[in-house]
């Protein structure tokens, strides 16, 4: 079956833009994460969704970062006012939920800001 | 495309041979692990997982062992071939169900 889907796969963008990146789960999976990954170094946990709230916002590093999932599948995590410092693989994944269920991640969407 | 892990520990193993990666995690009361395997260009790809109750699971010429007095697991992957080549990370779940991640571990494969 499909897996999960994010897109764009590269985004390139001056420093002060708006950026929106999409994820799309594995249909059915009600748990979806938002992490992001700097080059040689391990995926850093963003924002936790069960269902269409936000269960654990911890990691989202400040106000500029924001996301959503208003039905309850589709996901979208926007960026404001971005800066060089964004620059990263942003990194979805989807699970059925609940305790200890795998997370399968999508192949992410590289941002650079310029 | 954009190399994962360029400053990463390497395990080199000639194909055929046993590969061991070891990861150090960090919580005691994380109770599911899970190792992921990583190419260039790709997001992790689930490999095994195991439970706390659990020291030792196997899978397709895979096996995670958990030692939890020394908050250390490890990969074993049997008769390692060359697609086996990739960055590999551990990753625990807290209580949270968010994924904490090793640094990790690139393993060469050598024909």
């Amino acid at each position: 079956g499909a897996g999960v889907s994010q897109t764009p796969s590269n985004k390139v963008t001056e420093k002060g833009k708006y950026v929106e990146l999409r994820c799309d789960p594995i249909s059915g999976h009600t748990a979806l994460y938002w992490y992001r990954q700097s080059l040689g170094q391990g995926p850093e946990f963003l924002i936790y969704f069960q269902g269409t709230g936000a269960a654990d916002d911890s990691g989202l590093p400040n106000d500029r970062f924001f996301a959503v999932r208003p039905e309850g599948s589709v996901s979208t995590l926007k960026i404001q006012r971005t800066e060089r410092g964004d620059s990263a693989v942003y990194l979805c994944a989807s699970s059925q939920g609940g305790s200890n269920q795998p997370q399968h991640f999508g192949d992410g969407t590289r941002l650079s800001i310029l | 495309g954009e190399s994962v892990g360029l400053h990463l520990p390497t395990l080199s193993v000639q194909e055929g041979d046993n590969s061991i990666i070891n990861c150090a995690y960090s919580n005691s009361a994380s109770d599911y692990f899970i190792w992921y395997k990583q190419e260039s260009g790709k997001g992790p790809q689930f490999i095994i997982d195991i439970r706390s109750n659990m020291d030792k699971r196997q899978g397709q010429r895979v096996t995670v062992l958990l030692n939890k007095t020394v908050k250390h697991l490890s990969l074993q992957i049997a008769a390692t071939q060359p697609g086996d080549s990739a960055v590999y990370f551990c990753a625990e779940n807290t209580d949270t169900d968010k994924l904490i991640f090793g640094t990790g571990t690139r393993l060469q494969v050598f024909p």
